[in-house]
Protein backbone atom coordinates (compact mmCIF):
# COMPACT_ATOMS: atom_id res chain seq x y z
CA UNK A 1 0.00 0.00 0.00
CA UNK A 2 0.76 3.63 -0.26
CA UNK A 3 1.10 3.94 3.40
CA UNK A 4 1.28 2.22 7.13
CA UNK A 5 -1.94 0.97 7.64
CA UNK A 6 -3.49 -0.24 10.94
CA UNK A 7 -6.34 -1.52 12.33
CA UNK A 8 -8.57 -1.05 13.79
CA UNK A 9 -8.37 2.79 14.31
CA UNK A 10 -10.51 2.52 17.61
CA UNK A 11 -10.67 -0.29 19.74
CA UNK A 12 -12.56 -0.53 23.13
CA UNK A 13 -12.28 -3.70 25.61
CA UNK A 14 -13.38 -5.06 28.70
CA UNK A 15 -10.60 -5.40 31.23
CA UNK A 16 -9.56 -8.65 31.24
CA UNK A 17 -9.70 -9.16 27.33
CA UNK A 18 -7.36 -10.38 24.95
CA UNK A 19 -6.91 -7.80 21.96
CA UNK A 20 -5.11 -8.02 18.79
CA UNK A 21 -3.53 -4.60 16.65
CA UNK A 22 -2.81 -5.21 13.15
CA UNK A 23 0.10 -3.22 11.40
CA UNK A 24 0.11 -3.37 7.14
CA UNK A 25 4.23 -1.83 6.74
CA UNK A 26 5.15 -0.36 3.57
CA UNK A 27 5.78 -3.03 0.65
CA UNK A 28 9.82 -3.43 0.48
CA UNK A 29 10.18 -2.01 4.21
CA UNK A 30 12.02 -4.78 6.09
CA UNK A 31 11.97 -2.79 9.52
CA UNK A 32 9.19 -2.84 11.67
CA UNK A 33 8.68 -0.89 15.14
CA UNK A 34 5.53 -0.80 17.46
CA UNK A 35 5.37 2.12 19.89
CA UNK A 36 2.79 3.13 22.48
CA UNK A 37 1.84 6.56 22.78
CA UNK A 38 -0.01 7.79 26.03
CA UNK A 39 -2.17 10.90 26.23
CA UNK A 40 0.54 13.89 25.84
CA UNK A 41 3.70 11.78 26.40
CA UNK A 42 6.76 10.38 24.06
CA UNK A 43 7.03 7.44 22.37
CA UNK A 44 7.56 4.12 24.26
CA UNK A 45 9.47 1.55 22.19
CA UNK A 46 8.00 -2.08 22.84
CA UNK A 47 9.61 -4.26 19.78
CA UNK A 48 11.27 -3.74 16.80
CA UNK A 49 11.23 -6.29 13.52
CA UNK A 50 14.27 -6.23 11.32
CA UNK A 51 13.84 -9.07 8.33
CA UNK A 52 14.46 -12.28 9.65
CA UNK A 53 16.30 -11.36 12.96
CA UNK A 54 15.01 -11.77 16.19
CA UNK A 55 12.86 -9.25 16.93
CA UNK A 56 14.16 -6.72 19.89
CA UNK A 57 11.60 -7.00 22.22
CA UNK A 58 13.33 -5.13 24.84
CA UNK A 59 10.32 -2.66 25.29
CA UNK A 60 7.34 -4.79 25.87
CA UNK A 61 6.30 -3.87 29.25
CA UNK A 62 5.04 -6.98 30.23
CA UNK A 63 4.74 -11.12 29.15
CA UNK A 64 0.58 -10.38 28.37
CA UNK A 65 2.39 -8.34 25.17
CA UNK A 66 3.59 -9.92 22.27
CA UNK A 67 4.02 -9.62 18.33
CA UNK A 68 4.82 -11.62 15.49
CA UNK A 69 5.34 -10.52 11.86
CA UNK A 70 4.09 -13.27 9.36
CA UNK A 71 6.26 -13.78 6.32
CA UNK A 72 8.25 -10.28 7.36
CA UNK A 73 5.15 -8.19 6.21
CA UNK A 74 2.26 -7.96 8.20
CA UNK A 75 2.83 -7.66 12.17
CA UNK A 76 0.12 -8.37 15.18
CA UNK A 77 0.62 -6.84 18.50
CA UNK A 78 -1.43 -8.87 21.15
CA UNK A 79 -2.14 -7.67 24.49
CA UNK A 80 -3.98 -10.29 26.98
CA UNK A 81 -5.66 -10.09 29.96
CA UNK A 82 -6.28 -6.48 28.85
CA UNK A 83 -5.85 -3.23 32.01
CA UNK A 84 -7.25 -0.12 32.12
CA UNK A 85 -3.18 1.24 32.21
CA UNK A 86 -2.85 -0.48 28.40
CA UNK A 87 -5.21 2.37 27.34
CA UNK A 88 -3.13 4.23 24.95
CA UNK A 89 -2.81 4.75 21.12
CA UNK A 90 -0.75 2.09 19.50
CA UNK A 91 1.53 3.29 16.75
CA UNK A 92 2.84 1.10 13.98
CA UNK A 93 6.32 2.68 11.43
CA UNK A 94 8.31 0.62 8.90
CA UNK A 95 11.50 1.68 6.88
CA UNK A 96 13.82 0.72 5.04
CA UNK A 97 16.98 -0.93 5.99
CA UNK A 98 19.54 1.60 4.97
CA UNK A 99 20.87 4.47 7.33
CA UNK A 100 19.39 7.60 7.00
CA UNK A 101 15.97 6.74 6.05
CA UNK A 102 12.85 7.53 8.01
CA UNK A 103 10.46 5.38 9.73
CA UNK A 104 6.77 6.05 8.58
CA UNK A 105 3.91 6.28 11.05
CA UNK A 106 0.48 4.40 10.75
CA UNK A 107 -2.25 6.77 12.31
CA UNK A 108 -2.51 4.38 14.95
CA UNK A 109 -4.71 2.38 17.29
CA UNK A 110 -6.63 4.10 19.90
CA UNK A 111 -7.19 0.86 22.81
CA UNK A 112 -9.56 1.99 25.75
CA UNK A 113 -10.04 -0.68 28.21
CA UNK A 114 -13.05 0.04 30.36
CA UNK B 1 20.84 2.27 28.23
CA UNK B 2 19.31 5.02 26.37
CA UNK B 3 18.71 8.44 27.39
CA UNK B 4 16.98 11.62 25.11
CA UNK B 5 16.13 14.71 26.88
CA UNK B 6 13.94 17.53 24.82
CA UNK B 7 12.28 20.64 27.24
CA UNK B 8 8.78 19.40 27.92
CA UNK B 9 6.95 22.58 26.20
CA UNK B 10 7.89 26.16 24.74
CA UNK B 11 5.71 29.30 23.59
CA UNK B 12 6.72 31.43 20.81
CA UNK B 13 5.13 34.17 18.53
CA UNK B 14 3.87 34.17 15.25
CA UNK B 15 7.19 35.03 12.67
CA UNK B 16 9.43 34.42 15.04
CA UNK B 17 11.89 31.81 15.93
CA UNK B 18 12.27 28.70 18.13
CA UNK B 19 14.93 26.45 18.93
CA UNK B 20 14.53 23.16 20.48
CA UNK B 21 17.38 21.25 21.93
CA UNK B 22 17.72 17.51 22.50
CA UNK B 23 20.48 15.81 24.39
CA UNK B 24 21.23 12.04 24.54
CA UNK B 25 23.34 9.76 26.07
CA UNK B 26 23.12 6.35 23.91
CA UNK B 27 25.25 3.38 23.62
CA UNK B 28 26.42 3.89 19.66
CA UNK B 29 25.12 6.42 17.40
CA UNK B 30 23.97 6.05 14.24
CA UNK B 31 21.70 9.52 13.58
CA UNK B 32 19.31 11.71 14.96
CA UNK B 33 15.73 12.13 13.37
CA UNK B 34 13.07 15.28 13.97
CA UNK B 35 9.46 13.87 13.58
CA UNK B 36 6.66 17.16 14.21
CA UNK B 37 3.72 15.32 15.80
CA UNK B 38 0.17 17.29 15.56
CA UNK B 39 -2.55 16.21 18.27
CA UNK B 40 -4.46 13.28 17.28
CA UNK B 41 -2.31 12.43 13.96
CA UNK B 42 0.74 10.18 13.90
CA UNK B 43 4.16 12.00 13.79
CA UNK B 44 6.04 12.83 10.81
CA UNK B 45 9.47 12.88 9.30
CA UNK B 46 11.37 16.31 9.12
CA UNK B 47 14.64 15.89 9.41
CA UNK B 48 17.93 13.77 9.77
CA UNK B 49 21.46 13.84 11.18
CA UNK B 50 24.59 11.87 11.26
CA UNK B 51 27.30 13.93 10.69
CA UNK B 52 28.16 17.62 12.78
CA UNK B 53 26.87 20.57 11.14
CA UNK B 54 23.75 22.30 10.50
CA UNK B 55 21.17 20.61 8.09
CA UNK B 56 18.43 23.19 6.29
CA UNK B 57 15.22 22.22 5.04
CA UNK B 58 13.22 25.18 4.42
CA UNK B 59 12.24 27.21 7.48
CA UNK B 60 12.72 24.25 9.65
CA UNK B 61 17.02 23.22 10.50
CA UNK B 62 18.71 20.75 12.46
CA UNK B 63 21.95 21.05 14.12
CA UNK B 64 23.90 17.81 15.25
CA UNK B 65 27.17 17.56 17.38
CA UNK B 66 28.11 14.00 18.28
CA UNK B 67 30.79 15.07 20.85
CA UNK B 68 28.51 17.01 22.83
CA UNK B 69 25.70 14.68 22.41
CA UNK B 70 23.01 17.67 21.21
CA UNK B 71 20.87 18.49 18.93
CA UNK B 72 18.66 21.35 18.09
CA UNK B 73 15.30 21.89 15.69
CA UNK B 74 14.97 25.35 14.18
CA UNK B 75 11.83 26.53 13.28
CA UNK B 76 11.50 30.15 11.24
CA UNK B 77 9.16 32.38 10.32
CA UNK B 78 6.73 30.34 12.81
CA UNK B 79 3.00 29.92 11.39
CA UNK B 80 0.27 29.04 13.71
CA UNK B 81 0.44 25.52 11.94
CA UNK B 82 3.56 24.83 13.60
CA UNK B 83 2.04 24.39 16.95
CA UNK B 84 2.42 20.58 17.27
CA UNK B 85 4.43 18.46 19.33
CA UNK B 86 8.30 18.31 17.90
CA UNK B 87 10.24 14.58 19.06
CA UNK B 88 13.77 14.22 18.48
CA UNK B 89 14.56 10.41 18.22
CA UNK B 90 17.96 8.59 18.04
CA UNK B 91 19.09 5.33 16.45
CA UNK B 92 21.61 4.10 18.18
CA UNK B 93 23.59 1.72 15.81
CA UNK B 94 23.05 0.32 12.78
CA UNK B 95 20.02 -1.71 12.72
CA UNK B 96 18.73 -0.92 16.01
CA UNK B 97 15.55 0.44 17.22
CA UNK B 98 14.55 4.37 16.94
CA UNK B 99 14.79 5.52 20.74
CA UNK B 100 12.47 8.53 20.84
CA UNK B 101 12.74 11.71 23.47
CA UNK B 102 9.83 12.64 25.21
CA UNK B 103 8.96 15.25 22.89
CA UNK B 104 8.40 19.05 23.11
CA UNK B 105 5.06 20.57 22.74
CA UNK B 106 4.97 24.02 21.05
CA UNK B 107 2.54 26.59 20.87
CA UNK B 108 2.88 29.31 18.76
CA UNK B 109 0.72 32.87 19.85
CA UNK B 110 -0.74 35.31 17.13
Amino acid sequence: GAGVSQSPSNKVTEKGKDVELRCDPISGHTALYWYRQSLGQGLEFLIYFQGNSAPDKSGLPSDRFSAERTGGSVSTLTIQRTQQEDSAVYLCASSLHVPGTEAFFGQGTRLTVV
Amino acid sequence: GQNIDQPTEMTATEGAIVQINCTYQTSGFNGLFWYQQHAGEAPTFLSYNVLDGLEEKGRFSSFLSRSKGYSYLLLKELQMKDSASYLCAVRPAAGNKLTFGGGTRVLVKP
